[in-house]
């Protein structure tokens, strides 16, 4: 079975730095997807960004961007200039290349952001 | 577009007894997930239906726990009787077949359920 690994539970950083979520993953698949989503408290969870296996361009959504290394199986989330309103639990999610795959969750890190 | 729907937010109950959650998924979306989130954990897949067919429930209690998804659309999960340990957030999430972002989940808000 595949699995997601987040290895840091709770990381802080300060307002306007620049902070990196690490996470990574086992698979046999060659084509696959993975996520990141962000849960802030009691609230629900969003899709923050999403990256194809098959492309080897990291994606990007504004100040939000990845580091795919495939050969590495990781897949680690950059947020630049962090805010007040990112401090939430982030998880790294994976699923296979059908859309009869489940999704695999790691256990989530905790972002703590400081004014 | 709406999101997806889910009720009740909250839920206390004694152990041994029996509750249900419902979840309404966004309209069109033809996959519907349902995860059970323990404190301080990622989610875990308990069911994915597919329309109204089961596509995977094989991490679900199913001595305790079931669920339905008739006529394709809205759903509802059961579990009795409860336990201690089933406390925890159930999540609803819902994903479209067609067209760009068919790897993409949206989910609910969930429902908080506490078994005392």
């Amino acid at each position: 079975a595949q699995t997601v690994t987040q290895s840091q539970p709770e990381m802080s950083v300060q307002e306007a730095e620049t902070v990196t979520l690490s996470c990574t993953y086992d698979t046999s698949e060659s084509d696959y997807y993975l996520f990141w989503y962000k849960q802030p408290p009691s609230r629900q969870m969003i899709l923050v960004i999403r990256q194809e296996a098959y492309k080897q361009q990291n994606a990007t959504e504004n100040r939000f961007s990845v580091n795919f290394q495939k050969a590495a199986k990781s897949f680690s989330l950059k947020i630049s200039d962090s805010q007040l309103g990112d401090a939430a639990m982030y998880f790294c999610a994976y699923r296979g290349p059908s859309g009869f795959n489940k999704f695999y969750f790691g256990s989530g890190t905790k972002l703590n952001v400081k004014p | 577009e709406a999101g997806v729907a889910q009720s009740p937010r909250y839920k206390i109950i004694e152990k041994r007894q029996s509750v249900a959650f419902w979840c309404n998924p966004i309209s069109g979306h033809a996959t519907l997930y349902w995860y059970q989130q323990i404190l301080g954990q990622g989610p875990k897949l308990l069911i994915q239906f597919q329309n109204n067919g089961v596509v995977d429930d094989s991490q679900l209690p199913k001595d305790r726990f079931s669920a339905e998804r008739l006529k394709g659309v809205d759903s509802t999960l059961k579990i009795q009787p409860a336990k201690l340990e089933d406390s925890a957030v159930y999540l609803c999430a819902s994903s479209p077949l067609a067209g760009v972002y068919t790897d993409t989940q949206y989910f609910g808000p969930g429902t908080r359920l506490t078994v005392l």
